[in-house]
């Protein structure tokens, strides 16, 4: 299996736009987490799926952030409008047993 | 609320020696605890994941050991090597919470 595929790596855009990220967990995995990382704050879980299901999103910021997980293949984490303070890596995750997760590589957003 | 917190932030050892990383947890009523390895612009790989009724585990020369009743956790790195440069996170797991620390960046001198 490839692992946990993320797209962009890298995303530069500017204030205001809208971002989606995109996640492709294991296959056969049942949970899928959004994960944010910044030095300041460290590592943040964001909102996790079990079988396409959101199941806690209380980490998520604000409105501006939505996740959706249509099929178990795909999960997409959106912000709009984007604002600098966004800038951050993001990370997905997916397991079998929720809690011993594999990660992406990431993907590093800058807000300018 | 869960914190964690992993001191020093910052660690520089020469190669060979052994060493010890430190994690400490607020919250006793854990289910597990991990360590993850992270290099640069990389995700994350779990090294060790200890239940909460476990006291350590092993693999090769890492060794993860958990102390419930006084918040703290420890990792082990027996003869240390270039290649162990990384930074080292651990998580506590507890209610479908996941609360990770902010890391021990190591780096070994060759």
């Amino acid at each position: 299996d490839a692992g946990v595929i993320q797209s962009p790596r890298h995303e530069v855009t500017e204030m205001g736009q809208e971002v989606t990220l995109r996640c492709k967990p294991i296959s056969g995995h049942d949970y899928l987490f959004w994960y944010r990382q910044t030095m300041m704050r460290g590592l943040e879980l964001l909102i996790y799926f079990n079988n396409n299901v959101p199941i806690d999103d209380s980490g998520m910021p604000e409105d501006r952030f939505s996740a959706k997980m249509p099929n178990a293949s795909f999960s997409t984490l959106k912000i709009q409008p984007s604002e600098p303070r966004d800038s951050a890596v993001y990370f997905c995750a997916s397991s079998f047993v929720q809690f011993e997760q594999y990660f992406g590589p990431g993907t590093r957003l800058t807000v300018t | 609320k869960q914190e964690v917190t992993q001191i020093p932030a910052a660690l520089s050892v020469p190669e060979g020696e052994n060493l010890v990383l430190n994690c400490s947890f607020t919250d006793s009523a854990i289910y597990n605890l991990q360590w993850f390895r992270q290099d640069p612009g990389k995700g994350l790989t779990s090294l060790l994941l200890i239940q909460s009724s476990q006291r350590e585990q092993t693999s090769g020369r890492l060794n993860a050991s958990l102390d419930k009743s006084s918040g703290r956790s420890t990792l082990y790195i027996a003869a240390s090597q270039p290649g162990d440069s990384a930074t080292y996170l651990c998580a506590v797991n507890r209610d479908d919470k996941i609360i990770f620390g902010k890391g021990t960046r190591l780096h070994i001198l060759p």
